[in-house]
């Protein structure tokens, strides 16, 4: 199995931070990495897919990076609706998601 | 619009069996994989099985082989995700997710609102 490890797993920002998570695979799993963002009590959300492809309608400000086994999600200006969990999912092998990031105030 | 109705929360003694279906609306069904995801109350995600384009039939994750069975009923455009032998730990959010692709590669881009799952004596 494929493990995912992500970093930090939380993290405390303010509005109109910077702020980068991190997800590294147990092995290389080329661009096959997606990122969801899960807000209390709701379902999770596509944001970004093959580990940089924005998926429809997801704000600029959301930027994903990397291949192989380390990869990045950047937000470059955090809005008060972003503060959520953020979870990295490889789909090279099945599926396996990371831990998640809580993004808190 | 794609939308994934799933079905109401259950409560279920330990050892027995659980079946959550996720009724799909939009779309073409039998082209996108439906996959299965629970998570543990204050946990993360965890992928349960689904159907693989690739396989053509279901495939489970390790943990769950033997006690999971996903199908589909594509007259109804229904999934549905049984797990037997209940335990305590198995109480949590079950999801279904609709596997798209950009022909290379899957995500799940469509989710069901969740559906409680409490496994309590």
């Amino acid at each position: 199995d494929i493990q995912m490890t992500q970093s930090p797993s939380s993290l405390s920002a303010s509005v109109g931070d910077r702020v980068t998570i991190t997800c590294r695979a147990s092995q290389s799993i080329s661009s096959f990495l997606n990122w969801y963002q899960q807000k209390p009590g709701k379902a999770p959300k596509l944001l970004i897919f093959a580990a940089s492809s924005l998926q429809s309608g997801v704000p600029s400000r959301f930027d994903g990076s990397g291949s192989g086994t380390d990869f990045t999600l950047t937000i470059s200006s955090l809005q008060p609706e972003d503060f959520a969990t953020y979870y990295c999912q490889q789909s090279y092998t099945f599926y396996s998601f990371g831990q998640g990031t809580k993004l808190e105030i | 619009q794609v939308q994934l109705l799933q079905s109401g929360a259950e409560v279920k003694k330990p050892g027995s069996s659980v079946t959550v279906s996720c009724k799909a609306s939009g779309g073409t069904f039998s082209r996108f994989p439906i996959n299965w995801v629970r998570q543990a109350p204050g946990q993360g995600l965890e992928w349960m099985g689904g159907l693989m384009p690739l396989y053509g039939t279901p495939t489970y994750a390790q943990k769950f082989q033997g006690r999971v069975t996903i199908t589909t009923d594509e007259s109804t455009r229904t999934a549905y995700m049984e797990l037997s032998s209940l335990r305590s730990e198995d109480t949590a959010m079950y999801y279904c997710a609709r596997a798209t692709t950009n022909y290379t590669q899957y995500y799940f881009d469509h989710w069901g609102q969740g559906t409680l799952v409490t496994v309590s004596s």
